[in-house]
């Protein structure tokens, strides 16, 4: 079944701690993105990476990081420097960067802080 | 600042009765609309989309309404089900920017009882 992957489900950071979330699609996307859900608001984007080796900040970058090696893969990791990491985090793709292509989302990981 | 914004936090309906979800943006720019539905533990799946050349959408029980000059799009569900019952996503884009960023709004819980 192709689809996106994201692991864990839920996760738990220490203070001070790095955290890496993993996505792995296989939908031979070119695009993909990480979004943040908060409580009563809407998604808002991280990081998006248009292809391999690539990548651009969104509107709330400050204290993740990403990578693109693989076509497949996009990991997000929290840095301790993301002072309010408690969220809802989703993985997406799109067929291609352009305009007006669908999102295809992942299951989501539930980020909380200990 | 949220530009895109769904002020019903949630939703009750009878289940055979007709289900109406709004959505108000505030960027004059967006030219793209689309509808996510999302279960609990599951991604955003794509549910209907418009673009701004439209004022109505319609994929079997699913129609969506755009007004332009309101600054307002609806999503209509007839008949509701209750396997309908989820949260539902809207999101919007513009074709001016450099590439597919979405902004969306906060969801709204729909219910559909039996």
């Amino acid at each position: 079944d192709g689809g996106i992957t994201q692991s864990p489900k839920y996760l738990f950071r220490k203070e001070g701690q790095n955290v890496t979330l993993s996505c792995e699609q296989n939908l031979n996307h070119d695009a993909m993105y990480w979004y943040r859900q908060d409580p009563g608001q809407g998604l808002r984007l991280i990081y998006y990476s248009q292809i391999v080796n690539d990548f651009q900040k969104g509107d709330i970058a400050e204290g993740y990081s990403v990578s693109r090696e693989k076509k497949e893969s996009f990991p997000l990791t929290v840095t301790s420097a993301q002072k309010n990491p408690t969220a809802f985090y989703l993985c997406a793709s799109s067929i291609s960067y352009g305009l007006s292509e669908k999102l295809f989302f992942g299951s989501g990981t539930q980020l909380s802080v200990l | 600042d949220q530009q895109v914004k769904q002020n019903s936090p949630s939703l009750s309906v009878q289940e055979g009765r007709i289900s109406i979800l709004n959505c108000d943006y505030t960027n004059s720019m967006f030219d793209y609309f689309l509808w996510y539905k999302k279960y609990p533990a599951e991604g955003p799946t794509f549910l209907i989309s418009i673009s701004s050349i439209k004022d109505k959408n319609e994929d079997g029980r699913f129609t969506v309404f755009l007004n332009k000059s309101a600054k307002h799009l609806s999503l209509h569900i007839v008949p509701s089900q209750p396997g309908d019952s989820a949260v539902y996503f809207c999101a919007a884009s513009a074709s001016i920017y450099n590439f597919n960023k979405f902004y969306f709004g906060s969801g709204t819980k729909l219910n559909v009882k039996p």
